[in-house]
């Protein structure tokens, strides 16, 4: 089974420029979320979709940070424009239902350095 | 507010030194309880779920025990293999069904 594929693994951008990130779940997992970690801080809640649908998006710092999962499979993480503070390591994983008995399966993440 | 304390911050060990990495939590009606292991570079992946005090899981040389206010994930004759970040996280059940919350972590090293 393959896991769930994030891309890029690394990006580097400017204050102010737009990224967008990528993530590819487990086939046939409806849930997706997305977690991020700051430097030195805990990995954190962003948003969960459920297909396409967003089910919660609590976590989402501001308006500059926007999640689309279309047609229910991958999801994309846009960033725009991308502020000094958004730098740290994206995670997106996947899940057979709540994620509470087999867990939720991650991505190796993204690492964004913002300039 | 749903929180998540893990301690000590990191551990160094020699190989076979047995020891426990600690996770203390408050939640509003605990769902579930998570250990995780992340590797450099690497998302975290997933170990146990604990969902009420009492309950132990094991798994090769790990062995995880939750009562009401913390967890436990203990360490039995650790190989260097076992160096890694331990995550703890848990799942309310009065927040949102969809977020789990992260704890620092425990960074484990383990000296041939």
């Amino acid at each position: 089974e393959a896991g769930v594929t994030q891309f890029p693994s690394h990006s580097v951008i400017e204050k102010g420029q737009t990224v967008t990130l990528r993530c590819d779940p487990i086939s046939g997992h409806d849930n997706l979320y997305w977690y991020r970690r700051v430097m030195g801080k805990e990995i954190k809640f962003l948003l969960h979709f459920v297909k396409e649908s967003k089910q919660d998006e609590s976590g989402m710092p501001n308006n500059r940070f926007l999640a689309e999962r279309t047609g229910g499979t991958y999801s994309t993480l846009k960033v725009q424009p991308a502020e000094l503070e958004d730098s740290g390591v994206y995670f997106c994983a996947s899940s057979q239902g709540t994620g509470l008995i087999y867990g939720y399966t991650f991505g190796s993440g993204t690492r964004l350095t913002v300039v | 507010e749903d929180q998540v304390t893990q301690s000590p911050e990191a551990l160094r060990l020699q190989e076979g030194e047995s020891s426990s990495l600690n996770c203390s939590y408050t939640v509003s009606g605990l769902r579930g309880l998570f250990w995780y292991r992340q590797d450099p570079g690497k998302g975290p992946e997933f170990l146990f779920t604990l969902y009420s005090a009492g309950e132990e899981k094991e798994k090769e040389r790990l062995k995880a025990t939750l009562t009401k206010k913390e967890s436990f994930l203990h360490i039995t004759a650790p190989k260097p293999e076992d160096s890694a970040t331990y995550l703890c996280a848990v799942q309310g059940g009065y927040s949102s069904a969809s977020k789990i919350i992260f704890g620092s972590g425990t960074r484990l090293s383990i000296r041939p």
